[in-house]
């Protein structure tokens, strides 16, 4: 099956530090990966994805390499803001065109608290 | 660009009676939609697949007769929580990839349910 696992949170930092948040995953076939950001109260929005080994997903100033050889995707921003408080979740999905397309498995979550 | 909407965002119900979360796809068409579930600072957790036309697919411990799927279009699924209980209350979110787009997953704003 397919699993995901997310460095263990929360996290806090101080603006303009540099941010990591590990994410391996296991999966069945060739996934498809992603970093999805939850803001307090809200829904998920697509932070950025990746769907091949070496692609490189970036958004806002965050980025995340595919790497198949080590099956993770970790997410990095050279310097955060405050705003960038919220839940970040790894997630992929695999079987791509198929009918289970689309079905996410989310690793836990990590809680990334940013200080002025 | 596309957008799922999902309605309503936040109910609040009694013990016995049934609530209906919609989920529906603006503006593109998904033969295929996602129901989630996440309690308080936990992960995201697929509760089922909407399939339209076709029977809703439940993980393994959902109980299909309680949260009852319905994929009546390629635009709208719905999820009704029947003789909700107290330990019903989540956020639910859908997710929908549009048919024939790889590679892209949309979510709803998610729905706060609170049964007292």
């Amino acid at each position: 099956g397919n699993s995901v696992t997310q460095m263990e949170g929360p996290v806090t930092l101080s603006e303009e530090a540099f941010l990591t948040i590990n994410c391996t995953y296991t999966a069945t076939g060739y996934p498809s990966l992603f970093w999805y950001v939850q803001y307090p109260g809200e829904g998920l929005q697509l932070l950025l994805k990746a769907t091949k080994a070496d692609d490189k997903g970036s958004n806002k100033g965050f980025e995340a390499t595919y790497r198949k050889e080590t099956t993770s995707f970790h997410l990095e921003k050279g310097s955060v803001q405050v705003s960038d408080s919220a839940v970040y979740f790894c997630a992929l999905t695999t079987n791509a065109g198929g009918t289970s397309y689309g079905k996410l498995t989310f690793g836990q979550g990590t809680i990334l608290t940013v200080h002025p | 660009g596309a957008v799922v909407s999902q309605h309503p965002s936040r109910v609040i119900c009694k013990s016995g009676t049934s609530v209906k979360i919609e989920c529906r796809s603006l503006d593109f068409q998904a033969t295929t939609m996602f129901w989630y579930r996440q309690f308080p600072k936990q992960s995201l957790m697929l509760m089922a697949t909407s399939n339209e036309g076709s029977k809703a697919t439940y993980e393994q411990g959902v109980e299909k007769d309680k949260f009852l799927i319905n994929h009546a279009s390629l635009t709208l699924s719905t999820l009704t929580v029947t003789s909700a209980h107290p330990e019903d209350s989540s956020f639910y979110i859908c997710s929908a990839p549009p048919t024939g787009a790889v590679n892209t997953i949309y979510f709803g704003e998610g729905s706060w349910l609170t049964v007292v």
